[in-house]
């Protein structure tokens, strides 16, 4: 079937603004982790369900971010009081299982705060 | 915290010369998965390895998994400009409070000139 969708790909918002970010994971798969990728790094890791409960958010920077998967599928990022320093490409992967289990990548959105 | 060190950050072969990225963990992994990110695309899975010294073989890519489960490499025998695009390892750390998480490195970047 598909692959990992996101949406939007490009998102530009004001400093202050709330944002939200979709991600449609794998049919089937259980496992959804949400990363941040900032230009010339490597994925930083936010935040992990295991069906629909957060098993890790440990990577989530502060109170402004949370993120939600209400039905063990599609899963929204949500940011508020966005800054210019969260500017970044938001990314989400998803696997049968843990994080023992080959990950998929969707495209990405690239999050721009002005 | 864990983390990945991952070196070179750049590397510029002629077409036809090896390659090689390296990977190193402050604490012993539980699995190592490598990962391709194209210009402009997202990171694709090449690979996991699990086993303290495993070597495993894709075509003209090596990869190896350190003794102590701490250290990993990717060989590219006769690069060719297909090659281009970031290499990225990702350590797996079961149990604790990790469960879930991949810690990516910083990504070796590769340019393959023709």
């Amino acid at each position: 079937g598909a692959g990992v969708s996101q949406t939007p790909s490009n998102k530009v918002t004001e400093k202050g603004k709330y944002v939200e970010l979709r991600c449609d994971p794998i049919s089937g798969h259980t496992a959804l982790y949400w990363y941040r990728q900032s230009l010339g790094q490597g994925p930083e890791f936010l935040i992990y369900f295991q069906g629909t409960g957060a098993a890790d958010d440990s990577g989530l920077p502060n109170d402004r971010f949370f993120a939600v998967r209400p039905e063990g599928s599609v899963s929204t990022l949500k940011i508020q009081r966005t800054e210019r320093g969260d500017s970044a490409v938001y990314l989400c992967a998803s696997s049968w299982s843990g994080a023992s289990h080959e990950q998929f990548f969707g495209p990405g959105t690239r999050l721009t705060v002005l | 915290g864990q983390q990945v060190m991952q070196i070179p950050q750049y590397q510029h072969v002629q077409e036809g010369e090896d390659f090689t990225t390296y990977c190193n963990s402050s604490t012993t992994l539980s699995n190592i998965q490598w990962y391709k990110q194209r210009p402009g695309g997202h990171p694709v899975f090449l690979i996991q390895l699990v086993k303290s010294g495993e070597v495993k073989k894709q075509k003209r890519l090596t990869f190896q998994f350190g003794e102590a489960k701490k250290n990993s490499s990717l060989h590219i025998t006769a690069t060719q400009t297909t090659d281009v695009g970031t290499y990225f390892c990702a350590g797996y750390y079961a149990g604790g409070t990790s469960y879930g998480k991949l810690t990516f490195g910083q990504g070796t970047i590769l340019t393959v000139h023709p």
